[in-house]
């Protein structure tokens, strides 16, 4: 998986409780995302980062925040965690800029009660 | 924003025989197209990509054409084998995915024996 680890793997929370969810990478790549996966809609961008302390918003960044205070690490927050968010979040890094390519790691799958 | 259909949604081939998995997009900007294969209970994992300077590109037993005009780009894979057996996904991106990957919805590829 390329150097990312993704922690938890797997994770059961209660609905209003607050979620974090980290990416670690090794490889020293630039861009850092963060997707999440159901069925029926392939995987969708939530949030990215293209350094420290920069990120931007995905398609689906509601009810989501980020943070990368290292260059290998890009955390993912749930503040209020929904029903709506159980899902399989995969990380992703890429070089970015100049069509380079994302690298995905092994995902932690979500369920919210 | 980008939008990637993909077709068909599962493809079942006979051991040995040829698959094709077609995608369309949206953005004339879009010029990075990647293919990921996902295994059960994995990350996906990139195994070929386009840029949209070039028509065609092959790797083995697997190939992707690109017609810009048109705005679809096809994986092909040849003389199918078990181990081909996994959910594929299409992607595209303006300014080479470095703002992320607007992927299609998936094909679930089956190899029969």
């Amino acid at each position: 998986d390329a150097g990312i680890t993704q922690s938890p793997r797997h994770k059961v929370t209660e609905t209003g409780t607050p979620v974090t969810l980290r990416c670690h990478q090794t490889e020293n790549h630039r861009y850092m995302y963060w997707y999440r996966q159901d069925p029926g809609h392939g995987l969708r961008l939530i949030h990215y980062s293209y350094g420290v302390k920069d990120t931007d918003k995905g398609e689906v960044s509601d009810g989501y925040s980020v943070s990368r205070s290292k260059t290998e690490d890009f955390l993912l927050t749930l503040e209020s965690a929904t029903s709506s968010q159980t899902s399989v979040y995969f990380c992703a890094i890429g070089e970015g800029g100049g069509m380079a390519e994302q690298f995905f790691g092994p995902g932690t799958r979500l369920t919210v009660l | 924003g980008e939008n990637v259909e993909q077709h068909p949604s599962t493809l079942s081939v006979q051991e040995g025989d040829s698959a094709v998995i077609k995608c369309t997009y949206s953005d004339s900007a879009s010029n990075y197209f990647p293919w990921y294969k996902q295994e059960l209970g994995k990350g996906p994992q990139l195994i070929i990509d386009i840029r949209s300077n070039v028509g065609e590109k092959k790797d083995q037993r697997i190939a992707v054409t690109l017609n810009k005009t048109a705005k679809h780009f096809s994986l092909h894979i040849t003389e199918t084998q078990p181990e081909d057996s996994a959910v594929y996904f299409c992607a595209a991106s303006a300014e080479g995915g470095a703002d992320g990957l607007t992927f299609g919805k998936g094909t679930h590829l089956i190899i029969q024996p």
